[in-house]
């Protein structure tokens, strides 16, 4: 089955600084990802996806890349902002399966 | 308003008792699905949905139960045989095209047994 590892576990920035996070995957299968934000006590929200006839997707701060070949995509924050601080997950999966998700990473940004 | 709603958002269970979660969605979704969560554990999948009456059990099954008597509804029972139950549980919804798949989640039950 999906195996997804996520790195770091913990990434701490100052305020403006860029940010990313990068996740592996193990099915040739999963054609799928996205990324979560959870903020404390809630549950995670989807902050941007993307899916593998694509290389990159952006949207304002936030973007994603994929690269097939290799197994891994990267979630890249530019000029963070202290409302960015949270845990991040990644996820992947075949259209249709469960996803299956890393282990988190918690963001804190320092103004 | 639509969404998923999760309730009771904090529960408090004696060891020995079962507890039903309740999960409901508006969002017409076809699969629904039960997640746990532990602090540095990521998100654990229990059991999932595809369609009404039939759910697959997920990696960490042992000492839970489901239901999937209407689209709307997938409760999630903690019964007494799962060892190590408070956790925060986390039920999604997802349409299943191939290009929306898009996985929504609730807002959360923290279970804490005494």
């Amino acid at each position: 089955g999906e195996n997804v590892e996520q790195h770091p576990s913990t990434l701490s920035v100052q305020e403006g600084d860029s940010a990313v996070i990068k996740c592996t995957y193990s099915d040739s299968a999963s054609n799928y990802f996205p990324w979560y934000k959870q903020e404390l006590g809630k549950g995670p929200q989807l902050i941007i996806d993307i899916r593998s006839n694509v290389g990159e997707k952006k949207d304002q701060r936030i973007a994603v890349t994929l690269n097939k070949t290799a197994k891994h995509f990267s979630l890249h924050i530019t000029e963070t902002q202290p409302e960015d601080s949270a845990v991040y997950f990644c996820a992947a999966a075949e259209a249709g399966t469960a996803l299956i998700f890393g282990k988190g990473t918690t963001l804190s940004v320092s103004s | 308003d639509g969404g998923i709603t999760q309730s009771p958002k904090y529960l408090f269970r004696k060891e020995g008792q079962n507890v039903t979660l309740s999960c409901e969605q508006n969002l017409n979704h076809d699969a629904m699905y039960w997640y746990r969560q532990d602090p540095g554990q990521g998100l654990r999948l229990i059991y999932y949905s595809q369609i009404v009456n039939d759910f697959q059990k997920g990696d960490i099954a042992e000492g839970y139960s489901v239901s999937r008597e209407k689209k709307e509804s997938f409760p999630l029972t903690v019964t007494s045989a799962q060892k190590n139950p408070t956790a925060f549980y986390l039920c999604a919804s997802r349409s299943q095209g191939i290009s929306t798949d898009t996985q929504y989640f609730g807002p959360g039950t923290r279970l804490t047994v005494l």
